[in-house]
């Protein structure tokens, strides 16, 4: 299985709401990531997850807050978000990160959550 | 100066073309690269992770070149499919941070 699902596929919410994004995958992979990309920009790293812990926040705003329950599910709760937050929302996993090299930080992406903040 | 940079693009090119695309990246701690294809309202996906050795699959070969920090990868005879735009993705050491060029738009006229 070389999947990463993600849910919702779309979501529209207004700036008072609060909502969730859910990532899962079941390769075993160990680092987790999170990326905004906006209509014709390459995909921007949020977070990244090694071991269930936060290693990376890229001074991403706290009206994202991101969660690793353990290392298959990965979330990212969002709250009082604003309209250019609108975008699409990847996540990402690898095998292993941190001083390797090569195919174990070969990414494979899920499909993405489609985000509409009105 | 972005911390990697690609040919603007786009390219368009016939189908059977050889087409290719060249990444340079600034950091000298980048320690892995690949190059992604991105079709349009979809994710990216790996197409290759990139070597100083080179390697090829199929129709696709890519290059690393670490002393002039320079990032390659040659299509050989285009199909319509290889129509997409592509990413040049740069990781430092420590495996962590990730930076993706900002694309090449391909398209492969019949």
């Amino acid at each position: 299985d070389t999947e990463v699902t993600q849910t919702p596929k779309h979501l529209v919410m207004g700036m008072t709401n609060k909502k969730s994004l859910k990532c899962e995958q079941h390769m075993g992979h160990r680092a987790m990531y999170w990326y905004k990309q906006k209509a014709k920009k390459p995909p921007e790293l949020m977070f990244v997850y090694s071991y269930e812990k936060l290693s990376i926040n890229e001074s991403v705003p706290s009206r994202f807050s991101p969660e690793c329950p353990n290392s298959s599910l990965l979330n990212l709760h969002l709250h009082a978000l604003q309209p250019e937050d609108s975008a699409l929302y990847l996540c990402a996993s690898s095998q292993d990160l941190g001083g390797t090299s090569g195919s174990f930080n070969e990414q494979f992406f899920g499909p993405g959550t489609r985000l509409t903040v009105l | 100066r972005k911390e990697v940079e690609q040919d603007p693009g786009p390219f368009n090119v016939p189908e059977g073309a050889t087409v290719a695309f060249n990444c340079t990246y600034s950091n000298s701690a980048s320690q892995s690269f690949f190059w992604y294809r991105q079709d349009c309202r979809k994710e990216p996906k790996l197409l290759m992770s990139v070597y100083s050795s080179g390697n090829e699959d199929g129709r696709f070969t890519a290059q690393l070149n670490r002393a002039s920090q320079y990032i390659s990868l040659l299509i050989r005879d285009s199909k319509l499919s290889d129509s997409a735009t592509y990413l040049c993705v740069v990781t430092h050491t420590g495996g962590f941070k990730t930076i993706f060029g900002a694309g090449t738009r391909l398209f492969v006229k019949a």
